[in-house]
Order: C-alpha cells, then sequence, then structure tokens
C-alpha cells in the first residue's frame, strides 16, 4: 500500500524567511502534484511533476522531484501572508495511458505565514 | 472554460438518513472521480469513473455507499443510510485524457450527520 507522507504537518513562519516542506512516498512513481487549500476551500492545482529531477516555479514556490529518493519539496522563498494555506502534495499510481490518474495525498501541511 | 460543478454546497442531516450529492465535470473530461476528505485529512479517493464505466471503487464503502455517472457525463453519489464518520467535504473531480492527466477539483459538498 502505497503510503505518502509530509512534514512538517504544521508550520507557522514569518514573512520573509524561507521553509521547505518534504513530500516522502513509499512507492515507485514518476508523477507527482502540489495541490494547495484555502480554508473551506476546495484544492487548487499547483505543480505537476512527471519525471525524475522536475522541478517547477511559480512566484515565491518551487517544487522538485527526486524519484530515486522518493522525495519532492516545495520550498518557499521570502514567505508572505497571501501564502497561508494547506499544501499537499499527491503521488499519482495510475496507468493514465488507460485509466487515468490514480491519486494517493498526504496529510497536508498547514502553513501560517506572520506579519 | 467552466469548472467542475457540484450541488448541494452543504447538507445536514441525521444518522441513519440518505443523501445524495452531484457532480457535472469539466465539459470534455472522460474520467471522473469522487474523494472524501475528512477534517484535518488529505483527499481519499473513494470511486473512479472513466466515461459510464468504474475503473477504481476499491475503497468505496459498498453496504452504505454507491455512485453511478450515467451517459459518462455527470455522476452522482449516494450515501444510504449515513453514519456519523460520514461527516466529511465530498470532492468531485475531472481529468481529461493528456499525458499528466491533471485533476480538476470541485468546490465540494460539506456533509455534517448529526
Amino acid at each position: 500500500e502505497l503510503k505518502v507522507e509530509q512534514n512538517p504537518l504544521f508550520l507557522s513562519m514569518q514573512e520573509g524567511k524561507n521553509y521547505t516542506i518534504y513530500c516522502n512516498y513509499s512507492t515507485t512513481s514518476d508523477r507527482l502534484y502540489w495541490y494547495r487549500q484555502d480554508p473551506g476551500k476546495s484544492l487548487e492545482s499547483l505543480f505537476v511533476l512527471l519525471s525524475n529531477g522536475a522541478v517547477k516555479q511559480e512566484g515565491r514556490l518551487m517544487a522538485s522531484l527526486d524519484t530515486k529518493a522518493r522525495l519532492s519539496t516545495l520550498h518557499i522563498t521570502a514567505a508572505v501572508h497571501d501564502l497561508s494555506a494547506t499544501y499537499f502534495c499527491a503521488v499519482d499510481m495510475g496507468f493514465f495511458r488507460t485509466s487515468g490518474s490514480r491519486l494517493t495525498f498526504g496529510e497536508g501541511t498547514q502553513l501560517t505565514v506572520n506579519p | 472554460e467552466a469548472g467542475v460543478a457540484q450541488s448541494p454546497r452543504y447538507k445536514i442531516i441525521e444518522k441513519r438518513q440518505s443523501v445524495a450529492f452531484w457532480c457535472n465535470p469539466i465539459s470534455g473530461h472522460a474520467t471522473l472521480y469522487w474523494y472524501q476528505q475528512i477534517l484535518g485529512q488529505g483527499p481519499k479517493l473513494l470511486i473512479q469513473f472513466q466515461n459510464n464505466g468504474v475503473v477504481d471503487d476499491s475503497q468505496l464503502p459498498k453496504d452504505r455507499f454507491s455512485a453511478e455517472r450515467l451517459k459518462g457525463v455527470d455522476s452522482t453519489l449516494k450515501i444510504q443510510p449515513a453514519k456519523l464518520e460520514d461527516s466529511a467535504v465530498y470532492l468531485c473531480a475531472s481529468s481529461f485524457f493528456q499525458i499528466y492527466n491533471e485533476q480538476f477539483f470541485g468546490p465540494g459538498t460539506r456533509l455534517t450527520v448529526l
């Protein structure tokens, strides 16, 4: 059974600081997604990582994937209050060419950025 | 393009009652997913449809949960009878067959079972 673990689960940081959220998973996969969820809202797709060594950046967020280590990271640079949300990684074990993706989500990292 | 639509947005029922949720995926998306998200946890896949066929329902509690996707477009998820532990947000997502099958999520239905 695939296990996806995120750490930390709770992160409180000051504006302007840098930090990294880690996502470890237990079974080989080369497709991983990062989502953002605001309180009471649905999930918003942030990054799609499709191969070993993939790196994607959008604004103050950068995600990377190391399939050999079964590890993805979400790095936050110079945090601002608007980044406060819960961040989920999700590992895809589906045979997407025939049946679509099959996501297993981590527990989520609740990020609070304080002024 | 319009996103994934779900209704109702909120539902409160007594235990042992039945409830149904509706989902309309993004136009042209062949794959539809239902997830259960319990407060403080990540979403858990309940059932996955490819057009109107079930691809994966291994985590669906079939004694009380059922889902259908007639005509390969809209889908309904039903719980009968509901238990207290079914209180959660039920999320619908859809994806199009493309190289990475990114899933797009609807706003969810928040169910409270009293």
